[in-house]
């Protein structure tokens, strides 16, 4: 089944500063590799996903890059605010549609 | 998400009670989704549902069921609670096309 990796696992920067939260996957039939926001005493939210056939995204301050060969993909996080502090999730697609998710990453961003 | 609701959204039980936690969607949704999360080991998916008459199991659905009681419901039973049960359980629903899942706020479990 698919793996993935997720690093790092805790992450504190300043305001302002960027961040990036990387991870990898052991399966190349994955195509579809999602993002989630999760908040103090809150589900999962997602904040951006990207597909295989393109290699980046972008939403505003959130962009997400795919490297195909290399089997990994990364969250890139510009100017970052207090409000972005939460723990992040990677995730990629294995079998009929189930996703398999990354560890965590805990955002910590200090104004 | 407002859409994909979960109750309880705590419990405190003994070892060996039995215990159910429910899901519902508005979202018209097929597919549902188990999971369990606890810290440092992220979201594992306990089962997972396509249809009504569709169930599989996930990565760790041992000491768990569940039933699918109609397309929005999807209920998670622990029969016998045990304290290594004591986590976050969180609901997830995805449409056919898109795959994207989403989540609802989670019911936090503790098994004394």
């Amino acid at each position: 089944g698919e793996n993935v990796e997720q690093h790092p696992s805790t992450l504190s920067v300043q305001e302002g500063d960027s961040a990036v939260i990387k991870c990898t996957y052991s399966d190349s039939a994955s195509n579809y590799f999602p993002w989630y926001k999760q908040e103090l005493g809150k589900g999962p939210q997602l904040i951006i996903d990207i597909r295989s056939n393109v290699g980046e995204k972008k939403d505003q301050r959130i962009a997400v890059t795919l490297n195909k060969t290399a089997k990994h993909f990364s969250l890139h996080i510009t100017e970052t605010q207090p409000e972005d502090s939460a723990v992040y999730f990677c995730a990629a697609n294995s079998g009929y549609s189930t996703l398999t998710f990354g560890k965590g990453t805990m955002l910590l961003v200090s104004p | 998400d407002a859409d994909v609701t979960q109750t309880p959204r705590n419990r405190i039980t003994k070892t060996g009670k039995r215990i159910m936690l429910e899901c519902s969607q508005t979202k018209g949704h097929d597919r549902m989704y188990w999971y369990r999360q606890d810290p440092g080991l992220g979201l594992r998916l306990i089962y997972y549902s396509f249809d009504v008459k569709d169930i599989n199991k996930g990565e760790i659905s041992d000491g768990y069921s569940v039933s699918r009681q109609a397309q929005a419901k999807f209920s998670l039973s622990l029969e016998s609670a045990i304290p290594n049960q004591t986590a976050l359980y969180f609901c997830a629903t995805s449409d056919l096309t898109q795959g994207k899942q989403f989540f609802g706020p989670g019911t936090r479990l503790t098994v004394l």
